[in-house]
């Protein structure tokens, strides 16, 4: 079973505007960890902003946030004030507590382009 | 200021020559991964280590070693390389195997790899 879903293979945006990135999981280990990383076409995997599962608030770092809904069992991502140089693939993951290997479970990703 | 180091950031290798890929950390961290991301698919563990303790994926195929001879070295060796290994191999490094909210995983710009 597919364990992280992100169900926009891609994604339009205009400059300066909002854009939110879906990102749903799937797992019974009550402590967990969840990722957004950005990966542009050069290819290096770059973090952006990490959710625990026992965070009560949502995760902030600068124009990315993280909308936690635990219960739902979503971790989306939202970038504020879009850039030219937020255009990249955005890989949500997630890293299971019991698994003690720090192993990172990756979607399929999406495509982002920022439009000027 | 590079942190995780791979080289050469791009390998062609010919069908059924050994090929090895490099990965160095200047980060004095304690594990040690390799992720495999074939075109558009979302990047998949291979293998890591643990200071000096090998973990391997269960379904990593025979085909794919690794060596980490110090702290700051750890190598990917494909055997025979086949066409369906040609993908951008990750490296990635942290603190501890565990979840807690300091410990992200650093990825290198990774290789991409070429088979002919």
């Amino acid at each position: 079973a597919q364990k992280i879903t992100q169900t926009q293979p891609g994604m339009f945006v205009q400059e300066k505007e909002a854009v939110t990135l879906d990102c749903t999981y799937d797992t019974s280990d009550p402590s967990y960890g969840l990722f957004w990383y950005k990966q542009p076409s050069s290819g290096e995997m770059i973090f952006l902003i990490y959710q625990g599962s026992y965070d009560q608030q949502n995760a902030t770092e600068g124009r990315y946030s993280l909308n936690f809904q635990k219960a739902r069992k979503s971790a989306n991502l939202v970038i504020s004030a879009s850039q030219l140089g937020d255009s990249a693939m955005y890989f949500c993951a997630m890293r299971e507590g019991a698994s003690n290997t720090g192993k990172l479970i990756f979607g399929q990703g999406t495509t982002l382009q920022v439009k000027p | 200021d590079a942190m995780v180091i791979q080289n050469p950031r791009y390998q062609v290798t010919q069908f059924g020559k050994p090929v090895t890929l490099s990965c160095s950390q200047t980060l004095n961290h304690n594990v040690m991964y390799w992720y495999q991301q074939k075109s558009s698919q979302a990047p998949k563990l291979l293998f890591h280590y643990y200071d000096k303790d090998f973990n391997n994926e269960a379904d990593t195929p025979d085909n794919f070693q690794s060596r980490r001879p110090n702290t700051s070295f750890c190598f990917l060796d494909i055997r025979s390389p086949g066409l369906g290994d040609a993908a951008m191999y990750l490296c990635a490094t942290s603190i501890t195997p565990l979840d807690t909210p300091d410990n992200e995983q650093f990825f290198g710009p990774g290789t991409r790899l070429t088979v002919l």
